[in-house]
């Protein structure tokens, strides 16, 4: 069975720090979303990975995947208060399994 | 447009109730999603639709029926629900059920009592 582990998985940083968020998966796979959800909203979609070495930037975040390790990193730059959400990874092997989400609250 | 249309936003139901959430995408996917959520836990996926076939079914009790009419509608049929039922139910659809960025509804907010 698929397991998909985040850590970590709260999160609080200072603005204009940098940060990483690692996904660890059990079975081979690759094709890898991260998504984000801000309290009482649904799931926005930030990144699509969809092959081995795939890097995708996007603002202050920027996603990698390394299939051959099974970990996709969420990397944070120079952190704003406007990215404080949480933030799931979800890995599709025949159906599509989450992580349990970090919850990041930026302080100013 | 990137938008995935649930309604109702709210809704509250008696244990012996029947009532349904209603889904609808425009953007021509031919894949869409039932997905449930508890409150500080990760979406949790309930039946995939590909060319609206039921494709996944994620071992879901009966009491939760899925309908998919044609390919821009999606419904969940709900009946006889027990409290511990009360979620945000998320709708979702995708070009195809594989490697695509999967789109999600703002969601059905379902309280049991």
């Amino acid at each position: 069975e698929l397991k998909v582990e985040q850590n970590p998985l709260f999160l609080s940083m200072q603005e204009g720090k940098n940060y990483t968020i690692y996904c660890n998966y059990s079975t081979t796979s690759d094709r890898l979303y991260w998504y984000r959800q801000d309290p009482g909203k649904s799931l926005e979609s930030l990144f699509v990975l969809l092959s081995n070495g795939a890097v995708k930037q996007e603002g202050r975040l920027m996603a990698s995947l390394d299939t051959k390790a099974r970990l996709s990193t969420l990397h944070i730059t120079a952190a704003v208060h406007d990215l404080s959400a949480t933030y799931f990874c979800a890995v599709e092997n025949n159906d599509m399994r989450f992580g349990a989400g970090t919850r990041l609250t930026v302080k100013p | 447009d990137t938008e995935v249309t649930q309604t109702p936003k709210h809704l509250v139901m008696g244990m012996t109730n029947k009532k349904s959430l209603k889904c609808e995408q425009h953007m021509g996917h031919r894949a869409m999603y039932w997905y449930k959520q508890k409150a500080k836990k990760p979406p949790e996926l309930m039946f995939v639709y590909s060319y609206e076939k039921l494709s996944i079914n994620e071992s879901v009790p009966s009491r939760f029926s899925p309908e998919c009419p044609n390919s821009s509608l999606l419904n969940l049929h709900l009946h006889a629900l027990q409290p511990e039922d009360s979620a945000l139910y998320l709708c979702a659809s995708s070009q195809v059920a594989s490697g695509n960025t999967i789109y999600f509804g703002e969601g059905s907010w379902l309280t049991v009592v």
